[in-house]
């Protein structure tokens, strides 16, 4: 079974500038999740969908930040403009579904952003 | 504010010693709690997940443990190996549909 894909691996950007970064969940699962793990923290939750729909962005900057999943399969998360603090590492899980058993999340490699 | 907590935030051992890897949350209302590594470039892996009405976990070398009263989770290492180098995480998860809170991870060297 292939797990989570995640491109590209690495992205080097200015201030200002706009990235976008592209998920492939694990296939059937309907839930998909946006971490931020910025270096020497824990992941922390951008966005959840729950196929298609936002379930919680609560932590998402909104200003900046914007995520889709308009076929409820992959996603992308775009950040627009950067700020030096985006700098982290952006992780990507997916779940069968959203409760008991079917919660347990599997991650993707993640994309290292560096924000110049 | 739910905070999980990992202490040491570094730990290097000598091959072959025996570690506890400690994580504490300040919220008791917990769903399940949740060890995964993180070896550097790469995602997260689970280890071992305990549910509220469980005790302990084992796998292989490691066993983890969860004492909701207190809000503490250790995780035990036997007999550490170069190949255990990595972060090591924990989250808690709080309802059966929430989202896990991690801790800031407890960066693990074993050498030769």
């Amino acid at each position: 079974e292939a797990g989570v894909a995640q491109s590209p691996r690495y992205k080097i950007i200015e201030k200002r500038q706009s990235v976008a970064f592209w998920c492939n969940p694990i296939s059937g699962h309907a839930t998909l999740y946006w971490y931020q793990q910025i270096l020497g923290q824990g992941p922390k939750l951008l966005i959840q969908f729950q196929n298609n729909g936002v379930v919680d962005d609560s932590q998402l900057p909104k200003d900046r930040f914007s995520a889709e999943r308009l076929k409820g399969v992959d996603s992308t998360l775009k950040i627009q403009p950067a700020k030096l603090e985006d700098s982290a590492v952006y992780l990507c899980a997916s779940s069968l579904g959203m409760r008991g058993a079917h919660n347990e999340q599997f991650f993707g490699p993640g994309t290292r952003l560096t924000v110049l | 504010k739910q905070e999980v907590t990992q202490i040491p935030a570094a730990l290097s051992v000598p091959e072959g010693e025996n570690l506890v890897l400690n994580c504490s949350f300040t919220d008791s209302a917990i769903y399940n709690l949740q060890w995964f590594r993180q070896d550097p470039g790469k995602g997260l892996t689970s280890l071992l997940l305990i549910q509220s009405s469980q005790r302990e976990q084992t796998s292989g070398r490691l066993n983890a443990s969860l004492d909701k009263s207190s809000g503490r989770s250790t995780l035990y290492i036997a007999a550490s190996q170069p190949g255990d180098s990595a972060t090591y995480l924990c989250a808690r998860r709080g309802t059966s549909y929430g989202k896990l809170t991690f801790g800031q991870g407890t960066i693990l060297t074993v050498h030769p």
